[in-house]
């Protein structure tokens, strides 16, 4: 069976700092994978999406980044946190249309 | 209009009741759709998906879809506490990476 593992699961951040997270599917070959942002009380936003290794699009300008540097590992990045960057950061995969998602990290931005 | 528009509730019913959520949708060419449950501070999880007009029922739980009225509900039969969740619709208009998802419909169930 398919596992998707997102690390740290919290995560506090001064205002400017450098963030990378993590995602990293098990079980499956060659999935689509999803960076999504949930603020507080509202909706799923999707940030970036990935249909293979270094294949990186972008539904939303800003100063995060994507990176896929293995078939099965996601990374989400940034050089310089915002205060709007809190929010819970949801990974996800998909091989057909369904999607299945990560437990989250929680990034708090002070 | 949003894409995708949910009532945000709250929506509380007694155990046993049916619990009913509502979800409609702007993109008249939308195939897939889905919904999710979010508990408080968790990750969404998928519980349905539908793709063809009529009902798809999975124990407690039937989908209900009628794209002429571009509307997409969730029956939750037996309603228990621990269905209290957030309940999230979920659209693919073009069964492509771009996923739509409402804000979500938050439900209580009291014992």
């Amino acid at each position: 069976s398919q596992t998707i593992h997102q690390w740290p699961a919290t995560l506090v951040q001064p205002v400017g700092s450098p963030l990378s997270l993590e995602c990293t599917v098990e079980g499956t070959s060659n999935p689509n994978l999803y960076w999504y942002r949930q603020a507080a009380g509202r909706g799923l936003q999707l940030l970036f999406y990935s249909v293979g290794i270094g294949q990186i699009s972008s539904e939303v300008p800003q100063n995060l980044s994507a990176s896929r540097p293995q078939d099965r590992q996601f990374i989400l990045s940034s050089k310089k946190l915002l205060l709007s960057d809190s929010g819970f950061y949801l990974c996800a995969w998909s091989l057909m249309d369904e999607q299945y998602f990560g437990p989250g990290t929680r990034l708090t931005v002070t | 209009q949003k894409e995708v528009e949910q009532n945000s509730g709250p929506l509380s019913v007694p155990e046993g009741a049916i619990a009913s959520l509502n979800c409609t949708y702007s993109d008249r060419v939308s195939q897939s759709f889905f919904w999710y449950r979010q508990y408080s501070g968790k990750s969404p999880e998928l519980i349905m998906s539908i793709y063809s007009n009529g009902d798809k029922e999975d124990g407690r739980f039937t989908a209900q879809l009628n794209k002429a009225s571009q509307y997409v509900s969730l029956l939750i039969r037996d309603s228990q506490p621990s269905d209290s969740a957030t309940y999230l619709c979920a659209v693919n208009p073009y069964n492509n990476n771009d996923m739509r998802f409402g804000a979500g419909t938050r439900l209580t169930v009291k014992p």
